[in-house]
């Protein structure tokens, strides 16, 4: 069955220092792996999209990182600010080949940084 | 460009009602995908639409049912309307179905009293 999973559940930091989200992964075949950040009450906002090939994307203080074969993925968060504040999601996407946007979506990490 | 447009933003329903959520994609995206976001389930799939046609459909009963017109614009139905579909209502826009292009939309929120 085609899974993911994220882990921790929630996490609080203090403003400034930086945190990792970890992302594991059942689906397989896999086209690609992305991290959303929502914030409550909105819709998610894409940070990272990385494709099965790709190892490691940034996007300012976000950086993903896959492992394919071990069906992992982090997120690291540098310099945490308050506006970080959110739910950070991971998203795989099967083969596109099956005719269709299938997204199968995490339970997503709840980060609250306090200052 | 714009982003994706959903409307209404909030609602509140009477059990037994029905509703109706509009989602308009961004300019030249003619897939959109639905999704019930909820505490406890967290992002469910809904439907899919492409080219006015449904690809795909989750596992939610027949009284959730959407539509997708010529100019890409979906709308989502829901009937007889119960306490359970109090969420947060996602629409997601697409260029085509490679994937590789996802964007939501703000979402609506519907209250089921």
């Amino acid at each position: 069955k085609n899974q993911v999973e994220q882990s921790p559940q929630s996490l609080i930091i203090l403003e400034g220092k930086n945190c990792t989200l970890q992302c594991n992964y059942t689906v397989s075949p896999f086209s690609n792996l992305r991290w959303y950040k929502q914030d409550t009450g909105r819709g998610p906002v894409s940070l990272t999209i990385m494709t099965f090939s790709e190892n490691t994307k940034s996007n300012g203080r976000y950086t993903a990182t896959l492992d394919a074969d071990t069906k992992q993925s982090s997120l690291h968060i540098t310099a945490s600010q308050l506006s970080d504040s959110a739910s950070y999601i991971c998203v795989v996407s099967p083969s596109f080949r099956s005719g269709y946007n299938k997204l199968i979506f995490g339970a997503g990490t709840r980060l609250a940084v306090h200052p | 460009k714009a982003g994706v447009t959903q409307t209404p933003r909030y609602l509140i329903k009477t059990r037994g009602q029905q509703v109706t959520l509009s989602c308009s994609p961004i300019s030249g995206h003619r897939s959109v995908s639905w999704y019930q976001q909820t505490p406890g389930q967290g992002l469910q799939f809904l439907f899919e639409y492409f080219s006015e046609t449904q690809r795909n459909k989750g596992n939610f009963p027949g009284r959730f049912s959407g539509r997708q017109f010529s100019n890409s614009r979906s709308e989502m139905n829901v009937s007889t309307l119960e306490l359970g579909d109090s969420a947060l209502y996602l629409c997601a826009s697409s260029l085509d179905l490679s994937g590789n292009t996802i964007y939501f939309g703000e979402g609506s929120w519907l209250t089921v009293v």
